[in-house]
């Protein structure tokens, strides 16, 4: 099945402490987005990358970072600065500019 | 800065009601319009879709009606079911200035619940 995983569904961590989520796409997308999602906010941007070994913030960036070595994968890095990393984070991807974007299921991440 | 405001924050509806959900923009340079539904611990998923040209748009039971001079568009449920009970969102993008559809601004987000 062609789709965008996200894993894990869950992440516990402590304050300080970096974090990594994973988003694996096999659609053979070219761009891939990473959201947050915070009650009563709506989604907001935090990076894209619209091809590999390149990527772009948006509008959240700062205390996260990215990498995009390969097309399939676009993992995303809490850092210890994100003064609030509490929340329900989104992968997408769609092929280029020219589709609507398709999510993952999502990360909750709880940092206590 | 929030460039899309949507309204209601919550809606309740009966089954068979219409269900409206309204969306206001800032910039005129947006030139995409979807609107995504995401139930509970998933995902949100593209439902329907606008672009400036067009004055509506209707898909099955959802309708988007758009107006570009008041920077405002609506998505309307007919015939709401308990099923549709979901959050709403609207978004917008400019893909003519060489973005891509990915690049979404969202709304704020509407929690619909239709009672049976």
């Amino acid at each position: 099945d062609g789709g965008i995983t996200q894993s894990p569904k869950y992440l516990f961590r402590k304050e300080g402490q970096n974090v990594t989520l994973s988003c694996e796409q096999n659609l053979n997308h070219d761009a891939m987005y990473w959201y947050r999602q915070d009650p009563g906010q709506g989604l907001r941007l935090i990076y894209y990358s619209q091809i590999v070994n390149d990527f772009q913030k948006g509008d959240i960036a700062e205390g996260y970072s990215v990498s995009r070595e390969k097309k399939e994968s676009f993992p995303l890095t809490v850092t210890s600065a994100q003064k609030n990393p509490t929340a329900f984070y989104l992968c997408a991807s769609s092929i280029g500019a020219v589709t609507e974007a398709f999510f993952g299921q999502g990360t909750r991440l709880t940092v206590v | 800065q929030q460039q899309v405001k949507q309204s209601p924050q919550s809606l309740i509806v009966q089954k068979g009601g219409i269900s409206i959900i309204n969306c206001a923009y800032e910039n005129t340079a947006f030139d995409y319009f979807p609107w995504y539904q995401q139930f509970p611990g998933k995902g949100p998923a593209l439902l329907i879709a606008i672009r400036p040209d067009v004055s509506e748009k209707k898909e099955g039971r959802f309708t988007i009606s758009f107006n570009k001079s008041a920077k405002q568009f609506s998505l309307h449920i007919m015939d709401s079911q308990p099923g549709d009970s979901a959050t709403y969102f609207c978004a917008a993008t400019n893909y003519a200035g060489g973005t891509s559809y990915g690049k979404l601004t969202f709304g704020q987000g509407t929690i619909l619940t239709v009672h049976p």
